[in-house]
């Protein structure tokens, strides 16, 4: 398994600003993916986060809402551009290790008023 | 394509009491793999069942086991002995074992345990 922290755990946002979410591993981890959870809803992916290169998003999330950086194989962050209530989610980082089990952080809880 | 489907969107259980979560899924992937998962109302998603699709077995995880039904291509889970603290949502989902690895979700099913 594997011990995945995330920070914030929860946060309260103004419509226009940015929040980074950290999502940090406790060992070395080569997919590391973000999703997003809107209330009342299941998991959608945003992105799979690359060490070294650019993210690879799925269809309909973009680079410049949803900026993704992997410095290294334990550590990746998420950041929600401009924000509004629509972006009002649970953001959760999860790491898998090719044909293992995914394993997930314990989210961010985002509101934006 | 792939797909998972959970047609139950709310179950209640007796306190005690056995009950099945339903799956079904599709995929054209000879090999892939099967999981649950629970979320309680804090949000984390907590792993508690793996199925490979060569597994001869069904999966058994204390009181939590997979029914694996190939040929119907259905993944059910079965939780023996209900408690409240299983009050939750459970997602079911997939991943092929080819290309991008990428697991998708079903839409997820909340179970009420009542005492």
């Amino acid at each position: 398994s594997a011990v995945i922290s995330q920070k914030p755990s929860r946060d309260i946002c103004q419509r226009g600003t940015s929040l980074t979410i950290q999502c940090q591993v406790d060992s070395q981890v080569t997919m590391m993916f973000w999703y997003r959870q809107q209330p009342g809803q299941s998991l959608t992916l945003i992105a799979t986060a690359n060490q070294g290169s650019e993210a690879t998003y799925e269809s309909g999330f973009v680079i410049d809402k949803f900026p993704i950086s992997r410095p290294n194989l334990t550590f990746s962050t998420l950041t929600v551009s401009n924000m509004s209530p629509e972006d009002s989610s649970i953001y959760l980082c999860s790491v898998q290790r090719l044909t293992d089990t995914q394993y997930f952080g314990p989210g961010t809880r985002l509101t934006v008023l | 394509a792939q797909k998972i489907t959970q047609t139950q969107p709310g179950m209640f259980v007796q306190e005690k009491e056995a009950v099945t979560l339903d799956c079904t899924y599709d995929t054209s992937d000879p090999s892939y793999g099967l999981f649950w998962y629970k979320q309680p109302s804090s949000g984390e998603m907590i792993f508690l069942i793996y199925q490979g699709s060569y597994d001869q077995q069904n999966a058994t995880e204390g009181r939590y086991s997979l029914n694996f039904q190939k040929a119907r291509k259905s993944a059910n889970l079965v939780i023996s002995a209900s408690q409240l603290g299983d009050s939750a949502m459970y997602f079911c989902a997939m991943r092929p074992n080819t290309g991008g690895f990428k697991t998708i979700f079903g839409a997820g099913t909340r179970l009420f345990v009542k005492a």
